[in-house]
């Protein structure tokens, strides 16, 4: 079964830090590039970052540019998000979500397939 | 950047509607857009990709269209499963965007 788990999440005070991570399982994890996204309470989605296959192209959300690092360690089937400098606006529930890509009469396609269930993360005093 | 609108952001509809939901983009993004189901308390889960292509497992009552700008979802013949909140996003560039959603509710 294809399986993305989070953890790491927590309660954490302004300004600390928090590292995620994201345990995957019964794909070739080394194969896709994987993505983050968030979800404030009762607030829609945002997406985070994304990390290639080889870790060789990273992108950030403006939101999250300087205070974040995604990673991941391809031997151990796991993400990371390293989370610094937090505050109350970074409370959501983060997920690590797969990206695929599908070849089309039009061109390459992406999208993301596969989602953990998620791990919450408050930043409050 | 680009930015996604949905619309409506809330829709009221009964059981056995049609229903459709559109999301614009701010420029063109050929065919790069994907619809995502979310219920409350789980994860989202992939409708369409490439703007029309139905995931594998996804009911045909689904079906999504258009390209460069404007999208549509839409729902034909709606079944209780289905009220939940839709959103639309663009794997066309980065940073990734997604539409501020569509709560559909009975």
């Amino acid at each position: 079964e294809v399986q993305l788990v989070e953890s790491g999440g927590g309660l954490v005070q302004p300004g600390g830090s928090l590292r995620l991570s994201c345990a995957a399982s019964g794909f070739t994890f080394s194969s896709y590039a994987m993505n983050w996204v968030r979800q404030a309470p009762g607030k829609g989605l945002e997406w985070v970052s994304l990390i290639s296959t080889t870790s060789s192209s990273i992108y950030y959300a403006d939101s999250v540019k300087g205070r974040f690092t995604i990673s991941r360690d391809n031997a151990k089937n796991s993400l990371y998000l390293q989370m610094n400098s937090l505050s109350a606006e970074d409370t959501a529930v983060y997920y690590c979500a797969r990206e695929n890509i599908v070849a089309t009469m039009t061109g390459y396609h992406y999208f993301t397939d596969v989602w953990g269930k998620g791990t919450t993360v408050t930043v409050s005093s | 950047d680009i930015q996604l609108t949905q619309s409506p952001s809330f829709l009221s509809a009964s059981v056995g509607d049609r229903v459709t939901i559109t999301c614009r983009a701010s420029r063109g993004i050929s065919n790069s857009l994907a619809w995502y189901q979310q219920k409350p308390g789980k994860a989202p889960q992939l409708l369409i990709f490439a703007a029309s292509t139905l995931q594998s497992g996804v009911p045909s009552r689904f079906s999504g269209s258009g390209s460069g700008t404007e999208f549509t979802l839409t729902i034909s013949g709606l079944q209780p499963d289905d009220f939940a909140t839709y959103y639309c996003q663009q794997p066309y560039t980065y940073p990734r965007s997604f539409g501020q959603g569509t709560k559909l509710e009975i």
